[in-house]
């Protein structure tokens, strides 16, 4: 369902290492998934998509990994950089053009310089 | 290319004061508006959403509400706000396409 209002999980990660972020969606029929980064005081902003008959995209530095089996995705980023420091969000969108995406709660990443 | 355009960026209320947080969209028509406030620290929580003109759906029971005078134009409003309704407020759009595309948020405090 939608976000609430759950304290958001924290990663901290030493820069230049790879992160890896979690995310369990609900709906097994949503077709299409997306990561957003949000920076302090930002709105949110897009990373990179996937859709649902397709297991791995990659971009420049980023991975989206998707498990349907499990309804998991997660978030690869390549030689962690100071710059994403933020917090990163997954949503979900069920099929038929539904009008509402669903976010997960997010998960703050923590760059160690 | 369509663009989100909110304001202000910050505004400081006292409490009982009444809101007006407007959200306009370009290089779209009949785009389907959302409103969310995140809390510090926290994710977003999804307050309004509109499909068109004068249709407005309400997800949370609250203080607040909401209103598309205009194809591509959605406005927050509050009569009297309380010291809950601080946050950060963002408007997004969802056009032909999948995913959301934000606004750069208000920051209210209510005070």
């Amino acid at each position: 369902g939608e976000s609430v209002g759950l304290h958001l999980p924290t990663l901290s990660v030493q820069e230049g290492d790879n992160s890896i972020i979690n995310c369990a969606y609900s709906n097994s029929a949503s077709d299409y998934f997306i990561w957003y980064k949000q920076e302090s005081g930002k709105g949110p902003q897009f990373i990179i998509d996937i859709r649902s008959n397709m297991d791995k995209r990659q971009g420049q530095r980023v991975t989206v990994l998707l498990n349907k089996t499990v309804k998991h995705l997660s978030l690869q980023i390549a030689a962690t950089q100071p710059g994403d420091s933020a917090v990163y969000f997954c949503a979900e969108n069920p099929p038929g053009g539904y009008q509402k995406v669903t976010f997960g709660i997010g998960t703050k990443l923590q760059v160690i310089p | 290319s369509q663009t989100i355009h909110q304001w202000p960026a910050t505004l400081v209320q006292p409490v009982g004061s009444p809101l007006s947080l407007e959200c306009t969209v370009e290089g779209t028509s009949n785009p389907n508006l959302y409103w969310y406030r995140q809390a510090a620290g926290r994710g977003l929580q999804l307050l309004f959403y509109s499909v068109g003109i004068g249709q407005i759906s309400s997800e949370v029971p609250q203080n607040l509400s909401a209103s598309r005078p205009q194809d591509r134009q959605f406005i927050l409003s509050s009569k009297k706000l309380l010291l809950s309704d601080s946050g950060f407020y963002l408007c997004a759009w969802k056009g032909v396409a999948y995913g959301y595309t934000f606004g750069s948020g208000t920051r209210l405090t209510v005070v």
